[in-house]
């Protein structure tokens, strides 16, 4: 079964700097991978997948994430963090068919002025 | 983009009763729908999936009779919360899902039962 570690509940950074967050899985097929942002007393937003063909990939608000098969990683990036990044993130994998995306823990993003 | 909305957004009630919570795909068909929870400061936790037409199949350890889920058409899925008790005080989240990568989460219900 498939299961997500996010490093770190909570990850503090200064307006302005590189926000990195990350993600390892554990699948025994090719995933699908997922980020996600909560913010409080919210439902979850989309903020990027992978599903095939570049690794790297691009969402919204500056977000990108890059695939590394090799690592089994999928690290969350931002090169600037701005205040209204402030909110919870997780990452998700499914590996494939219709079954549930499996969550990791996720990762409190405080961003200090 | 995709939305999905839920209502009430909020819910307080007394405990003994029963609490419907509602999820709608506005502008897709959702070939599934999940309910999850999440408690303070901790991730989702899946309690049932359920596709239209069909029983929902609910995690373990979560009460069936307890949490009715009704998938009644392609954009319309209910959590009935029945005889609520305090320890049912949580936030309760829908999801809709298109296509396995497509999911897109409802803004969540916070239930309070005194």
């Amino acid at each position: 079964a498939q299961s997500v570690t996010q490093l770190g509940s909570h990850v503090s950074v200064s307006e302005g700097a590189l926000v990195l967050l990350r993600c390892n899985y554990s699948s025994s097929v090719p995933p699908y991978l997922f980020w996600y942002v909560q913010y409080p007393n919210q439902g979850l937003q989309l903020l990027l997948k992978y599903t095939t063909g570049a690794t790297l990939v691009k969402g919204i608000n500056g977000f990108e994430a890059e695939f590394k098969k090799s690592e089994t990683s999928f690290h969350l990036t931002k090169p600037s963090a701005h205040m209204s990044d402030a909110a919870e993130y997780f990452c998700a994998v499914i590996d494939s068919g219709n079954t549930p995306l499996v969550f990791g823990k996720g990762t409190r993003l405080s961003v200090i002025a | 983009g995709a939305v999905v909305s839920q209502h009430p957004s909020w819910v307080i009630c007394k405990s003994g009763t029963s609490v419907k919570i509602e999820c709608r795909s506005l502008d897709f068909q959702a070939t599934t729908m999940f309910w999850y929870r999440q408690f303070p400061k901790q991730s989702l936790m899946l309690m049932a999936t359920s596709n239209e037409g069909s029983k929902a199949t609910y995690e373990q350890g979560v009460e069936k009779d307890k949490f009715l889920i009704n998938h009644a058409s392609l954009t319309l899925s209910t959590l009935t919360v029945t005889s609520a008790h305090p320890e049912d005080s949580s936030f309760y989240i829908c999801s809709a899902r298109q296509v396995f990568y497509e999911q897109y989460f409802g803004p969540g219900t916070r239930l309070t039962v005194t």
